[in-house]
């Protein structure tokens, strides 16, 4: 199976900061990630396809870039609604499998 | 309007059989490309991908769990179910059903879940 690895696995931010979160998997995986946010008690939503591809509705403070092994969530200007769990996901190879997880907290 | 819902039992024995129901609107199983998966969050906060049916009847499963699981689709019931054998307290989890493309290989739009718990 093809590992995703995340880091870090919680990060501290404020309000207006920037953040990435970075996602590194076993074996290349071409463009081949997603992304998602979880927030508490809901589903997860989908974020970014294709390593940078920003799902409909999605907004644009969120992007995505990388190829191959190693890929990043950039959310630029944190809004409140942003501290929730984020997850990526290698959709090259089945099965298909996800990263940890970082917690994205208030500071 | 893409809606996904769960429906099935939240307790289960030790030793028997889940059976979970997604049954879901504004998409057809028949289209091209579509397909439809099973993702659970364990207690620890890990998400697992589980299996996926695709618009063709082609059915993939978790290696993991393979023995275990059964996917099927009713196209003109627009649902999916999914069985899973000997559930054993490390299922517990809350179970999600969600839409895919197989062009783009993630999962677009998800139900609300549904929490699952084995317990004797």
């Amino acid at each position: 199976d093809i590992q995703v690895t995340q880091s870090p696995s919680s990060v501290y931010a404020s309000v207006g900061d920037r953040v990435t979160i970075t996602c590194r998997a076993t074996q290349g995986i071409s463009k081949w990630i997603a992304w998602y946010q979880q927030r508490a008690g809901k589903a997860p939503q989908l974020l970014i396809y294709a390593a940078s591809n920003l799902q409909s509705g999605v907004p644009s403070r969120f992007s995505g870039s990388g190829f191959g092994t190693d890929f990043t969530l950039t959310i630029s200007n944190l809004q409140p609604e942003d501290f929730a769990t984020y997850y990526c996901q290698q959709a090259h190879t089945f099965p298909y499998t996800f990263g940890q997880g970082t917690r994205l907290e208030i500071k | 309007q893409i809606t996904l819902k769960e429906s099935g039992p939240t307790l289960v024995k030790p030793t028997q059989t889940l059976t979970l129901t997604c049954t879901f609107s504004g998409f057809s199983l028949s289209n091209n490309d579509v397909g439809v998966g099973w993702i659970r969050l364990t207690p620890g906060k890990a998400l697992e991908w589980l299996a996926v049916i695709y618009w063709d009847d082609d059915k993939r499963y978790n290696p993991s769990l393979m023995s275990r699981l059964t996917i099927t689709k009713d196209t003109s019931k627009s649902l999916v179910v999914l069985t899973m054998t000997n559930m054993d307290p490390v299922d517990t989890a809350t179970y999600y059903c969600a839409h895919s493309l197989y062009s783009i290989s993630s999962f677009d739009f998800w139900g609300q879940g549904i929490p699952v718990t084995v317990s004797s």
